[in-house]
């Protein structure tokens, strides 16, 4: 079947480092999305891999493992406003209709 | 700018009634979605649609129909509202290819009373 697994609550405190753990088992992998949901509000993209290693975006990274069916997203230099719900997707055909197959999400609680 | 439009912030209706929760984007892009979103249940795919007049049943279709009839424009359907169809609707659209992501509209709060 199609799997994603997510923490379901994580807290951190305001200029440190965390890191969002993913897995995943499904039918097929056409690459594993990233997402930021404040509250109330819809969900926005923040990364994309697909092949294997590290992707940088600021803040923000994300690093993607095929063989073992994993992902994490690392949040630096962490700020309340990082406070959301991080949703971790993977793609899972390469044709027609692209379809997201979504974990959970991960609840991030910043302190002060 | 990517732009999701969905009809309604927040709808009230009654049960049985027929409820179109309708979403259009500008971007020209061949997919469109309609999700569900609950506490402790995460985003559920309903429907999708890759091209016009073209859908597919995602993970939880049973109570719900789609339309599209124009690229732009994606419609849910309810064919006789239930008060478990209570949730937050999430609209999204994406292009084709592989690395594009889902671009979602603000969602429609929908309440079954």
């Amino acid at each position: 079947g199609q799997n994603i697994d997510q923490p379901t609550e994580m807290t951190a405190t305001e200029g440190a480092i965390v890191q969002i753990n993913c897995t995943y088992q499904t039918s097929g992998f056409n690459g594993l999305f990233w997402y930021q949901q404040h509250a109330g509000e819809a969900p926005t993209f923040l990364s994309y891999n697909v092949l294997d290693g590290l992707e940088e975006k600021g803040r923000f990274s994300s690093f993607l493992s095929r063989s073992k069916g994993y992902s994490y997203l690392l949040l630096k230099e962490l700020q309340m406003k990082d406070s959301a719900s991080y949703l971790c997707a993977v793609r899972d055909r390469v044709n027609q209709g692209g379809k997201l197959i979504f974990g959970q999400g991960t609840e991030l609680s910043v302190k002060p | 700018d990517v732009k999701v439009t969905q009809s309604s912030r927040y709808l009230v209706k009654r049960t049985g009634e027929k409820v179109f929760l309708e979403c259009v984007q500008d971007m020209d892009h061949e997919n469109m979605f309609w999700y569900r979103q609950d506490p402790g249940l995460g985003l559920r795919l309903i429907y999708f649609s890759y091209d016009v007049k073209m859908k597919e049943k995602g993970d939880i279709p049973e109570g719900y129909s789609v339309s599209r009839e124009k690229k732009e424009r994606f419609s849910l359907i309810l064919e006789s509202a239930s008060t478990n169809q209570t949730s937050m609707y999430l609209c999204a659209s994406s292009l084709e290819t592989g690395n594009q992501p889902q671009h979602f509209g603000d969602g429609t709060r929908l309440s079954i009373l």
